[in-house]
């Protein structure tokens, strides 16, 4: 699987938008990009994934660059319960193993 | 509520007491799974699952054991325990072995003494 860099934390304004960038430089045609969350050793939660289109759901929008090796998720409109670990993983379709999360990203949201 | 209970939550034990960690999901998964969480290590699978009776090796499965004989329970087992298994315990599930759609469980916080 292609790894993945990520920052170590950032913080974002509650009520602004929160940008977190993944760069994945070595992803291969058939990798899907997906984000998860972790709040505060919670078991992670789903927000979203996508293979070379944006992708917009309920929760955070996708944006995949053209090259497909970065990406950036974005919180529209960040609370204090968006303050969490954001991991990017990139990893082929029904790999049922080698899950990589990474260190992910501490999204801190400040009032 | 579509959920993945375990049990327990916490768990202080000693070097060589044989454990059982349950995992049980409500959501009729076929697909299982198995994540141990360190500092500084991030998550990592234990041991997977893809349907009743089928089960594979995950990154880190020395000192663990598994069984799926239902499709809705996938207990992990620790026959001797180590402070080494000192960690945070997720179980997980999906409808498709893909990761998209997992859901993870609340976690076991373990400590072997």
């Amino acid at each position: 699987d292609a790894k993945t860099t990520q920052p170590t934390s950032m913080d974002c304004a509650e009520g602004r938008a929160a940008n977190l960038p993944c760069n994945h430089s070595t992803i291969s045609g058939n990798e899907y990009v997906y984000w998860y969350r972790q709040i505060h050793s919670q078991g992670p939660q789903y927000i979203i994934h996508g293979l070379k289109n944006n992708e917009t759901n309920e929760m955070a929008s996708l944006i995949i660059t053209e090259d497909r090796k970065s990406s950036t998720l974005i919180l529209p409109h960040a609370t204090l319960r968006d303050t969490a670990v954001y991991y990017c993983i990139v990893r082929p379709p029904y790999n049922f193993n080698k899950f990589y999360f990474g260190s992910g990203t501490k999204l801190n949201v400040k009032p | 509520e579509a959920q993945v209970t375990q049990n327990p939550r916490y768990l202080i034990t000693v070097t060589g007491k044989k454990l059982t960690v349950t995992c049980s999901q409500n959501m009729n998964h076929e697909y299982m799974s198995w994540y141990r969480q360190d500092p500084g290590l991030g998550l990592r699978q234990i041991y997977y699952s893809m349907n009743v009776e089928v089960t594979d090796k995950g990154d880190v499965p020395e000192g663990y054991k598994v069984s799926r004989k239902e499709k809705r329970n996938f207990p992990l087992i620790l026959e001797s325990p180590s402070p080494n298994q000192t960690s945070l315990y997720f179980c997980a599930s999906s409808l498709y072995p893909d990761l998209y759609e997992q859901y993870f469980g609340p976690g076991t916080r373990l400590t072997v003494t």
